[in-house]
């Protein structure tokens, strides 16, 4: 039973360049959420999103920042023109359809903007 | 006031001893409560969750919940130098959509 799978799990990026982060959620579970967690900080919500939907993405930068879970494949967090302020470990979790059900993590993808 | 809080760190307990992690949070309405585990590069590691008032115990954890002082806490007996990790406090907020908001963590270290 696979967990949540994540790729890359290390990404370096020039500043402008496209960051693109891909997540793919425990078989069976269809809620998944991005967090950010930046150098001494705790970890942030950014957005969640069930097949081609995105329900809440209150914690998304308005600019630059976008997230899609399209019907087939993996859920995929877009950071265009990236600066070295999004240097970060990004996170994704995903969740059953119980209200009450854990989110599970997946091992990050650790940006480094050069 | 932020809205969860973790009792600052670093804690140092010694092996064999009990190590007690607190966390206070602002709104009333917040459902589901966890604790999660956290290694140093790794992704966070749910360790319990914990609903209704009261204990909650699971091995050699134990997860207190009192909602009427905003309060949950976590107990790990016989810590294990294993157990040294930052240990992450979230819960859901009333209203939400199940997303978490997480304390900063507390770091613990077990000293053999």
């Amino acid at each position: 039973n696979a967990g949540v799978m994540q790729n890359p799990r290390h990404l370096v990026r020039r500043r402008g360049q496209e960051a693109r982060l891909r997540c793919s959620p425990m078989k069976g579970h269809s809620h998944v959420y991005w967090y950010r967690q930046l150098p001494e900080e705790g970890l942030k919500f950014m957005v969640y999103l069930q097949k081609e939907n995105i329900i809440d993405e209150s914690g998304m930068p308005k600019e630059r920042f976008s997230a899609e879970f399209p019907k087939e494949g993996p859920s995929i967090l877009r950071i265009q023109q990236v600066v070295r302020g999004d240097s970060a470990a990004y996170f994704c979790a995903s969740r059953g359809q119980e209200s009450t059900d854990t989110q599970y993590f997946g091992p990050g993808t650790r940006l480094t903007v050069l | 006031q932020k809205e969860v809080e973790q009792n600052s760190g670093p804690l140092s307990v010694p092996e064999g001893a009990i190590a007690s992690l607190n966390c206070t949070y602002s709104d009333r309405g917040s459902q589901s409560f966890f604790w999660y585990r956290q290694y140093s590069g790794k992704s966070p590691e749910l360790i319990m969750s914990i609903y209704s008032n009261g204990d909650k115990e699971d091995g050699r954890f134990t997860a207190q919940l009192n909602k009427a002082s905003q309060y949950v806490s976590l107990l790990i007996r016989d810590s294990q130098p294993s157990d040294s990790a930052t240990y992450l406090c979230a819960l859901t907020p009333g209203g939400s959509n199940y997303k978490l908001t997480f304390g900063k963590g507390t770091l613990l270290t077990v000293n053999p």
